[in-house]
């Protein structure tokens, strides 16, 4: 069974602060995806990385996928309060087809 | 060109009856996945269809599920003799090709109270 293990699970930072949210599993990904999510709607999904080292940028968001694709982070600089939300990553194992396993889930809060 | 619909937003069934959850994937996309959303618990892959085909069930508990994207119309999640454990947000997502490497497009899901 492939798990992918989230932290911090809760972060709450002050507006203009800097943050990073990781993502970790002993076990390969063939693609990792990053999504947020809204209470009372479903993930929307913020990138997608399939290489092996990559990195995206996104705005003030950055992602970056592992080089040996068991591991992503997520780097958001200078956060604001419409940051706020549940940051979801989310693997396609190299065996499970097409098969989501998602992360715990990051709960983030960004006070003004 | 509207996302992923589903309906209804919100469900309330009785011990004992069927729940049917329905979807309708984005315009072109002919791959839907459906996830489970247990309360304080992470989103947990039900299913994946194509029309008139099931991909992968793996994930769909043995009895009372079932799952179904016929020729024409949406894609059906079906629930009979739901019990209070069923009680979750149900999320369909949908993609143009079978694969995460393009991404999902989740929709808003069904939130399924059994009282």
């Amino acid at each position: 069974t492939q798990l992918l293990e989230q932290s911090p699970q809760f972060l709450s930072i002050q507006e203009g602060e800097n943050l990073t949210v990781y993502c970790n599993s002993s076990s390969v990904f063939s693609s990792l995806q990053w999504y947020r999510q809204e209470p009372g709607e479903g993930p929307v999904l913020l990138v997608t990385v399939v290489t092996g080292g990559e990195v995206k940028k996104l705005k003030r968001l950055t992602f970056q996928f592992g080089d040996a694709r068991k591991d992503s982070s997520l780097h958001i600089t200078a956060a604001q309060p419409g940051d706020t939300g549940l940051y979801l990553c989310a693997g396609e194992g190299e065996t499970s087809g097409s098969r989501l396993t998602f992360g715990e889930g990051t709960q983030l809060t960004v006070n003004p | 060109n509207a996302g992923v619909m589903q309906n209804p937003r919100h469900l309330v069934r009785r011990r004992g009856q069927e729940a049917r959850l329905r979807c309708s994937p984005m315009k072109g996309h002919s791959h839907v996945y459906w996830y489970r959303q247990l309360p304080e618990e992470g989103l947990k892959f039900m299913v994946y269809l194509q029309k008139e085909n099931i991909i992968d069930e793996s994930g769909m508990p043995k009895e009372r599920f079932s799952a179904e994207f016929p020729k024409e119309g949406p894609s059906i999640l079906r629930i009979q003799q739901v019990v209070r454990g069923d009680s979750a947000a149900y999320f369909c997502a949908s993609s143009p090709i079978g694969t995460g490497g393009y991404g999902y497009t989740f929709g808003s899901g069904t939130r399924l109270t059994v009282v």
